[in-house]
């Protein structure tokens, strides 16, 4: 029972391109939603995140959407980097949601080639 | 000067010993928290404390017990090992927000 899901395992991207990472979730209790970023060996790390009240949040090249009727969000980083090359993980947390609360999608690699 | 740091990085052992995975963060946080990331790559909670005081604790076998000795650490001991605990565990510990801070992660193999 997936409440999270990231369909895409892998995505592949040139460098300068846009890259498009999405995820879709089923609680409808959701209200705040996460990015994370994990490199190889390394634990995640939080990335963006956005709240359930608004449909776009941006942070440098980092814009995170949010369609709560299609309870899908996307992240978009323009323009890629190499080093953005990582596993992107999406979390969703429900009213009062803490840390303890995120419920994890399975990830989606990203290659973003020179 | 790591945030939080795990450690060993890797352990590998034999069915039916215990083990030990330590954990510290040097963030002041409140609340630290275990993850299991299991073969399917999906990343769930396993325990939280706060203050001392579990305030999660999810189906987890019993052969799994946190322990926090101070407001810093956060321990995971695992007892009678099993070949489907194989894993890679996280810690993590956050200020009440969701937006958590992650240690490196043990990879746990289980002979």
């Amino acid at each position: 029972d997936q409440q999270v899901k990231q369909n895409s395992p892998s995505l592949s991207v040139q460098e300068g391109r846009i890259s498009i990472l999405n995820c879709d979730y089923t609680n409808s209790m959701f209200d705040y939603f996460l990015w994370y970023k994990k490199y190889p060996a390394e634990g995640p790390t939080f990335l963006i995140s956005i709240s359930s009240i608004k449909d776009k949040n941006e942070d440098g090249r980092f814009t995170v959407f949010l369609n709560k009727s299609a309870k899908h969000l996307s992240l978009h980083i323009v323009p890629s980097q190499p080093g953005d090359s990582a596993v992107y993980f999406c979390a969703a947390s429900a009213t009062g949601g803490s840390q303890g609360n995120l419920i994890f999608g399975k990830g989606t690699k990203l290659s973003v080639k020179p | 000067d790591t945030a939080v740091s795990q450690t060993p990085k890797y352990l590998v052992t034999q069915m039916g010993n215990d083990k030990s995975i330590k954990c510290e963060q040097n963030l002041g946080h409140d609340t630290m928290y275990w993850y299991k990331q299991d073969s399917k790559k999906f990343l769930k909670i396993m325990f939280s404390y706060n203050n001392k005081e579990l305030i999660i604790n999810e189906t987890v076998p019993n052969r799994f017990s946190p322990k926090s000795p101070d407001k810093a650490h956060l321990n995971l001991h695992i007892n009678s090992l099993e070949l489907g605990d194989s894993a890679v565990y996280f810690c993590a510990s956050s200020q009440g927000g969701p937006n958590g801070v992650f240690g490196p992660g043990t990879r746990l193999t289980v002979l």
